[in-house]
């Protein structure tokens, strides 16, 4: 059975103050992992897609990583825009063509001025 | 820009009711999804669809069903509506590759 697990839960930040959130996952035939921004009362907003381990990607101040277990989502010099719940999804086939993700429960991640 | 419309933001049901969450796209994806957040549990994929009139089950399809008439709309049906079924629900779409989310719909079941 797919699972992802995301770490810490919660995080509290200074503004200007770089961290790291992790995404650890298990999945059988791997179709890309996936990053989301969620902002409370809106549907997730979809950041990166990672297919590959090694592969990285940027936007801004965040950057996404991934090896063959887990996934990390950098964030440099964060900005209080930057709080919200960051979600990581894995894809498997189900059918047709389609990937259904399994999501990981998020962290919640707040950046003080 | 991807638009995942979900047609209410709110919705208060009673148990034992009806229930019709519709969704449209205007991006010609194959691909429509439906799941539901909750507190705790995360999002959690219910049913989805590859092409106009083929659905497949997610992992919490019991209780629900689906429809797709038409390729930009995808609809969730709650049978008979129970408590337990009290949650945000969020539609996305995709063509192969990222799933593009609505804002989802509250539904409270009383």
């Amino acid at each position: 059975e797919d699972q992802v697990t995301q770490s810490p839960e919660a995080l509290r930040l200074q503004e200007g103050e770089s961290s790291s959130l992790n995404c650890s996952y298990t999945v059988s035939g791997l179709r890309g992992l996936f990053w989301y921004r969620q902002d409370p009362g809106k549907g997730p907003e979809f950041l990166f897609t990672l297919y590959s381990a090694g592969e990285e990607k940027e936007k801004e101040r965040l950057k996404a990583t991934l090896t063959k277990k887990e996934s990390f989502l950098h964030i440099t010099a964060p900005k209080p825009e930057d709080s919200a719940t960051y979600l990581c999804a894995v894809a498997r086939y189900s059918g047709g063509g389609a990937d259904g993700l399994t999501f990981g429960k998020g962290t919640h991640l707040i950046i003080q001025p | 820009d991807v638009k995942v419309t979900q047609s209410s933001r709110y919705l208060v049901k009673r148990t034992g009711e009806k229930v019709f969450l519709e969704c449209v796209q205007d991006m010609d994806h194959e691909n429509m999804f439906w799941y539901r957040q909750d507190p705790g549990l995360g999002l959690r994929l219910i049913y989805f669809s590859y092409d106009v009139k083929m659905k497949e089950k997610g992992d919490i399809p019991e209780g629900y069903s689906v429809s797709r008439e038409k390729k930009e709309r995808f609809s969730l049906i709650l049978e008979s509506a129970s408590t337990n079924q009290t949650s945000m629900y969020l539609c996305a779409s995709s063509l192969p590759g990222p799933q593009h989310f609505g804002d989802g719909t509250r539904l409270s079941i009383l």
